[in-house]
This record gives structure tokens, sequence and C-alpha cells, in this order.
């Protein structure tokens, strides 16, 4: 079936350095994909989004970058912090269109290294 | 704004229990849904709402049940608890479709 899913489970990095979190994705008719980071013992919290018309989307500290040739996506986090320790998912609106929710990845792990 | 609000946090039940897990949120989305989340695993889609009055099922709805009378509520019920009901459940709402919004999550085990 098709499905979201990250190339690493885990993700370790020095303080100060930047992160790049990657996805893959399969279904070609998603047009709309968001990252969340889901910190311990907490619900997942909108971090950027970006649609299929696009190829990059910045917000604060964090870029979003958009591969539709080879179905892939990725986060880059500048200059991480101690507070980016988190799980990161990626998550696609599958058919494209549908109220059905998201489909999730199962998820980075990212380490901040002192 | 309080967001989205989950009750209760933890419940440990018994197989073959029932309990209501409840979602308010006060932001006035359309779209409210139920996600569980299995260790070391992404959400899974149970059901889900897009308004007062209609609801539907997800990837996983089976052993569960919703309703949503009202904007704000959105409360998921597990008839017969099974160990395979084991797991945190998150409810999120939106506005749109896409951007939601999560609780803090409840954290269940049947035992």
């Amino acid at each position: 079936g098709e499905s979201v899913g990250l190339h690493l489970p885990t993700l370790s990095v020095q303080e100060g350095d930047n992160s790049i979190i990657n996805c893959a994705y399969s279904n070609s008719a998603s047009d709309y994909f968001i990252w969340y980071k889901q910190e311990s013992g907490k619900g997942p919290q909108f971090i950027i989004d970006i649609r299929s018309n696009m190829d990059k989307r910045q917000g604060q500290r964090v870029t979003v970058l958009l591969n539709k040739t080879v179905k892939h996506l990725s986060l880059q986090i500048a200059a991480t912090q101690p507070g980016d320790s988190a799980v990161y998912f990626c998550a696609e609106n599958g058919s494209g269109g549908g109220a059905d929710g998201l489909t999730f990845g199962k998820g980075t792990h990212l380490i901040i290294q002192p | 704004n309080a967001g989205v609000t989950q009750t209760p946090k933890f419940r440990i039940l018994k197989i073959g229990q029932s309990m209501t897990l409840q979602c308010t949120q006060d932001m006035n989305h359309n779209y409210m849904y139920w996600y569980r989340q299995d260790p070391g695993m992404g959400l899974k889609l149970i059901y889900y709402s897009v308004g007062a009055g209609i609801t539907d099922k997800g990837e996983v709805p089976n052993g569960y049940n919703v309703s949503r009378s009202t904007t704000e509520d959105f409360p998921l019920r597990l008839e017969l608890a099974a160990p395979s009901q084991t797991s945190v459940y998150f409810c999120a709402s939106s506005q749109q479709v896409y951007e939601q919004y999560f609780g803090p999550g409840t954290r269940l085990t049947v035992t």
C-alpha cells in the first residue's frame, strides 16, 4: 500500500549545527505535506507545511523542501537548539483533498548533543 | 483559548470494560479527529468529523465509536476494551482540513 516513511529513525546532531530530517512518500496524489514536532509526553505540534505547487518554504529557523520527482520531503532546522529535541513526523494528505485526516510517517527522533 | 483539551490523561482498564475519552476544542473548528499512536509509530486515524452531527470512519475504527452532537465536543467510546487498544490517543481539530491542532493525549492501558 502507499505510505509515508522516514529514512532514519534517529538523528543525532551537535548543538548549533543544522539538522536535516528526511521523508519519502509514495502517494503521487498527495498535494499537501506537513511537518509536526512531538516532544515527549505531548501531542504533535505543527511546524510548517508545503503544497505540491511549491519546492521550498521557509519559516523561522526551519525550511521544508519538496522534490516531487523523487517523492522526497525534507525538514531543515538551522542552528539546532536543545529545545529542538523531539520526534519529527512528516504527514501527507493521502488522497489529495479528503477530510479523512493525514497519513503520518513513523517519525525521526532528533537528539541534540551538547 | 485552551485549544484542544483531553480527559483523562491516563487510564487503566480491565479487558471488557468500557470508557469514554473526552475531547473538547474552543476554537470553533469544524473538523475534529481521533488518532491512536502505538509505541515508536506514527498516528493512525480512528474516526473523524467534518461538523456537528457528521462522523466517519478512519483507518482503524474497529472497537471504537464516536459522536459529534456539538461543534466543541468529540468523545471517543470504547465499549469492550481489549489489550490491542493499549495506546496513546490524540484528539485534533482544524478549521481548514489540514492544519490540525492536537490535544495532549490520553495514555490508555488495557490489562
